[in-house]
């Protein structure tokens, strides 16, 4: 098992800009989330999704948009790319049952607006 | 918003010294994580803790959940060269569709 795979790994945009980070995991996963990670700060919540076709705001989504087609997949959509949305990006997934909190991680895509 | 503490943010200590870190909050968390996150690579789980006053070991990690679950610590024994990463906790509410409060990570270095 790969476990959760994200790409590109490094992409460097221009203000205005827009891309997807991609997100894909093969375990089964029903919830899987978007996470930023600033310098010095721990991972704040961008959008989280419990299962194919439902997703929902975390703590930052501005400025983001995500969907969930399917299981496997996560793409995390940034349209007008701005400076402050300079960070380090991170996929999970989780398996959702009782008690199963635990959250799987990709390895990040590292951002960079100029 | 509930918000995890935690302290020291930075830590760096010689190969051999133990060491304690801790996760605070006002919040009361259904469960709480450890996680460990090296250069360039995402959080990976230790240990998860459930009940209030549970301790658990792996390994020279020593990980303890407050009685009244609002606060964790971790201790190392003996501190590894290894070791050295940053320590996130992060907290679970019931009801919370699975979502964790991070801490904003304590940074552990150890010297050789």
């Amino acid at each position: 098992n790969a476990g959760v795979t994200q790409t590109p790994k490094f992409r460097i945009l221009k203000i205005g800009q827009s891309m997807t980070l991609q997100c894909t995991q093969d375990m089964n996963h029903n919830y899987m989330y978007w996470y930023r990670q600033d310098p010095g700060m721990g991972l704040k919540l961008i959008y989280y999704s419990v299962g194919a076709g439902i997703t929902d705001k975390g703590e930052v989504p501005n400025g983001y948009n995500v969907s969930r087609s399917t299981t496997e997949d996560f793409p995390l959509r940034l349209e007008l790319a701005a400076p402050s949305q300079t960070s380090v990006y991170f996929c999970a997934s989780s398996y959702g049952g009782q008690g199963a909190y635990e959250q799987y991680f990709g390895p990040g895509t590292r951002l960079t607006v100029t | 918003t509930q918000l995890l503490e935690q302290s020291p943010q930075f830590l760096s200590i010689q190969e051999g010294e133990n060491l304690t870190v801790y996760c605070n909050s006002s919040s009361v968390f259904s469960s709480l994580q450890w996680y460990r996150q090296e250069p360039g690579e995402g959080p990976v789980l230790l240990v998860t803790v459930v009940t209030g006053g549970e301790v658990k070991k792996l390994k020279r990690l020593t990980f303890q959940f407050g009685d009244a679950r609002k606060d964790s610590s971790l201790h190392i024994t003996a501190a590894q060269p290894g070791d050295t990463g940053l320590y996130l906790c992060a907290g679970a509410k019931t009801g919370s569709a699975r979502q964790l409060t991070f801490g904003s990570g304590t940074q552990l270095t150890v010297l050789p």
